[in-house]
């Protein structure tokens, strides 16, 4: 299975918003509403954003959100932090009943 | 509190196989809410699905590395086992147990610290 398409890198200042994308096909974003999205820190195991599209887990900042539209997938990040800095990861469930994950984008914070 | 812990030998052979386990501590692996899955990262790169299993043993595998994976789960040791066979230098990553949980669309919710094997050509 190939990997979903996610841009290499996305930059922004403190405070604004961000959007970074994630094009898959109608056999994995296209076809289900599994979409999921992780942050990962250098040397960290990634951390659980966004799932089932849109929806944050408990303890996740409302800056982040999701949505789905045909083969891509988005996850915005508003009010951008120093903090945010990190790298992202989309993934989706597939017609295969496995998972595949984005190639990952590198956030910096201006 | 949930943690998961990966074990097993940091560096393999080419050409043999890679095993690990994760040792789930805090909580039950025969819960019917969650599967159990392996993601690893070569260096410096991206994140790849390796594949999951349930507490009942159904497995579920990346295709691309179907042929040689094999994932099993051991309820009375509350952990579950990676092999990979015939492994090369593209082998070679950090490997993350984690928990895939129904209440989250079977997100990975809980991870491992992940644990760094090196294939030796």
């Amino acid at each position: 299975q190939s990997a979903l398409t996610q841009p290499a890198s996305v930059s922004g200042s403190p405070g604004q918003s961000i959007t970074i994308s994630c094009t898959g096909t109608s056999s994995d974003v296209g076809g289900y509403n599994f979409v999921s999205w992780y942050q990962q820190y250098p040397g960290k195991a990634p951390k659980l954003m966004i799932f089932d599209v849109s929806n944050r887990p408990s303890g996740v900042s409302n800056r982040f959100s999701g949505s789905k539209s045909g083969n891509t997938a988005s996850l915005t990040i508003s009010g951008l932090q120093a903090e945010d800095e990190a790298d992202y990861y989309c993934s989706s469930f597939t017609s295969s009943s496995s998972w595949v994950f984005g190639g990952g984008t590198k956030l910096t914070v201006l | 509190q949930l943690q998961l812990q990966e074990s097993g030998p940091g560096l393999v052979k080419a050409s043999e196989t890679l095993s690990l386990t994760c040792t789930v501590s805090g909580g039950s692996i025969s819960s019917n809410s969650y599967y159990w899955g392996w993601i690893r990262q070569p260096p410096g790169k991206g994140l790849e699905w390796i594949g999951s299993i349930y507490y009942s043993g159904s497995t579920y595998y990346n295709p691309s590395l179907k042929s040689r994976v094999s994932i099993s789960v051991d309820t009375s040791k509350n952990h579950f086992s990676l092999k990979l066979s015939s492994v090369t230098a593209a082998d070679t990553a950090v490997y993350y147990c984690a928990r895939l949980s129904s209440a989250v669309g079977l997100s990975l919710d809980v991870w491992g610290q992940g644990t760094t094997v090196t294939v030796a050509s």
